[in-house]
């Protein structure tokens, strides 16, 4: 089964600062590997995608991340935090069991960045 | 361009009633998914809708049911409702790009 793991609940950060939040997956095939980023009170909002090509992928708000296939990780970056970026992120992959398609999330991580 | 948007933002019920949650998806998307974030956790497939047919469904009792109507639009429908119900459900559009959620519906069952 496809699974996803963000070991830190959350991240601290002091603004200006970079930040990296972690994930790592278990698929069986070729991962297709998201981000999306929560503000309270809101839906999910998507912030970037990898399906295949370049380990790194760039996404909106100034994000990327980094597609490792040796270590089976997915980390979210970006190089300078806002204030504004504190958010709940979650990181999700593709699930096709079943003939359809599926998100499964991990649990999510925290992010707090101070100024 | 519409986004996904859902109605109501918050509702509370009691045990043991029913609850129809609605969502209108964005324009152009021909496929639905429901999922339910409980506090403090990662959000959790439901079941989704394409065509106005369920053609996938996560692990969820049958209490647990939905519509997709011709616009595309779609409800989640909850029967004897348990205190575990209490969740976040996020209603999310897509046609073959990724999914777009609304702002989800809260809630609350005492």
């Amino acid at each position: 089964a496809q699974s996803v793991a963000q070991p830190e609940d959350q991240v601290n950060v002091a603004e200006g600062n970079p930040l990296t939040v972690k994930c790592t997956y278990s698929v069986s095939g070729n991962p297709y590997l998201f981000w999306y980023v929560q503000y309270p009170n809101r839906g999910l909002q998507f912030l970037l995608k990898y399906i295949t090509g370049d380990n790194l992928v760039k996404g909106s708000y100034g994000f990327e991340a980094e597609f490792n296939k040796s270590q089976t990780s997915f980390h979210l970056k970006k190089p300078s935090a806002l204030v504004s970026d504190s958010a709940l992120y979650f990181c999700a992959v593709r699930d096709m069991s079943g003939g359809y398609n599926k998100l499964i999330f991990g649990a999510g991580t925290r992010l707090a960045v101070h100024p | 361009e519409t986004g996904v948007t859902q109605s109501p933002t918050h509702l509370i019920k009691t045990r043991g009633q029913q609850v129809t949650l609605r969502c209108s998806s964005q324009s152009g998307h021909n496929t639905v998914s429901w999922y339910q974030q409980a506090l403090g956790q990662g959000p959790q497939f439901i079941f989704q809708y394409y065509r106005e047919e369920e053609n996938g469904r996560g692990n969820f009792p049958p209490r647990f049911s939905g519509l997709q109507f011709p616009n595309y639009s779609s409800e989640l429908n909850v029967n004897a409702l348990e205190l575990d119900d209490s969740a976040l459900y996020l209603c999310a559009s897509s046609s073959q790009g990724p999914l777009h959620f609304g702002n989800g519906t809260r809630l609350t069952v005492t």
